[in-house]
């Protein structure tokens, strides 16, 4: 049980073009889903927190307007890199609770590449 | 601030021994729980054992196992009998409300 899968896997795109990763929990309801950036050989960044039916709360120094997150029900929730830039090119990963203490569940991550 | 620090960016094992990865943390909550995840080169996040903040008793799990020091904000991983599927990334993680991690160690097993 418990798990969360995260669309597409990898994904290219253009510099100047927007791409959206979702992010599922398949069997539980996720209160809680974040999102997350990886460089390579570094450690998870959290970008972003959200709950269901709010806005989400975004880590400081990560840009609101560039990394739209949405987390519309109770199993969905995406992440919109808008106007995307080479510099945007990293792993992001989600992952999902369903308690406020509770592990969290991840997904398989998403490599996106801006050209 | 919450903050979770691991000290070591590497570490060796010999197949079949003992190998402890430190981490520390920081956090003004009372109730939080703790986690060590493991990222294999595929990079899917497993869970490899957690602790509640509030039991004593340190947890364990088959031949992983932690030492919580909870005064001194200390959570190491202990891995025993180290096998080669062992070799990843461990990352300590921290949650109350948000889920922070720290930044990792690579572990390598030698046959």
């Amino acid at each position: 049980g418990a798990v969360v899968s995260q669309h597409p896997s990898w994904v290219i795109c253009k510099s100047g073009t927007s791409v959206k990763i979702e992010c599922r929990s398949l069997d539980f309801q996720a209160t809680t889903m974040f999102w997350y950036r990886q460089f390579p050989k570094q450690s998870l960044m959290l970008m972003a927190t959200s709950n269901e039916g709010s806005k989400a709360t975004y880590e400081q120094g990560v840009e609101k307007d560039k990394f739209l997150i949405n987390h519309a029900s109770l199993t969905l929730s995406t992440l919109t890199v808008t106007s995307a830039h080479p510099e945007d090119s990293s792993f992001y990963i989600c992952s999902a609770k369903t308690g406020k203490r509770t592990e969290a569940f991840f997904g398989q991550g998403t490599r996106l590449t801006v050209v | 601030a919450q903050t979770v620090t691991q000290s070591q960016p590497e570490m060796s094992v010999q197949e079949a021994e003992t190998v402890t990865l430190s981490c520390t943390y920081d956090t003004s909550e009372s109730d939080y729980y703790l986690f060590w995840y493991k990222q294999p080169p595929s990079r899917q996040m497993i869970l490899v054992i957690r602790q509640e903040a509030y039991k004593q008793q340190n947890a364990t799990e088959n031949r992983f196992s932690v030492n919580f020091q909870k005064a001194a904000k200390s959570f190491s991983l202990k891995i025993s009998d180290s096998q080669l599927g062992d070799a990843a990334m461990y990352f300590c993680a921290h949650t109350g409300n948000q889920f922070y991690f720290g930044t990792g160690t690579s572990l390598t097993v030698i046959p």
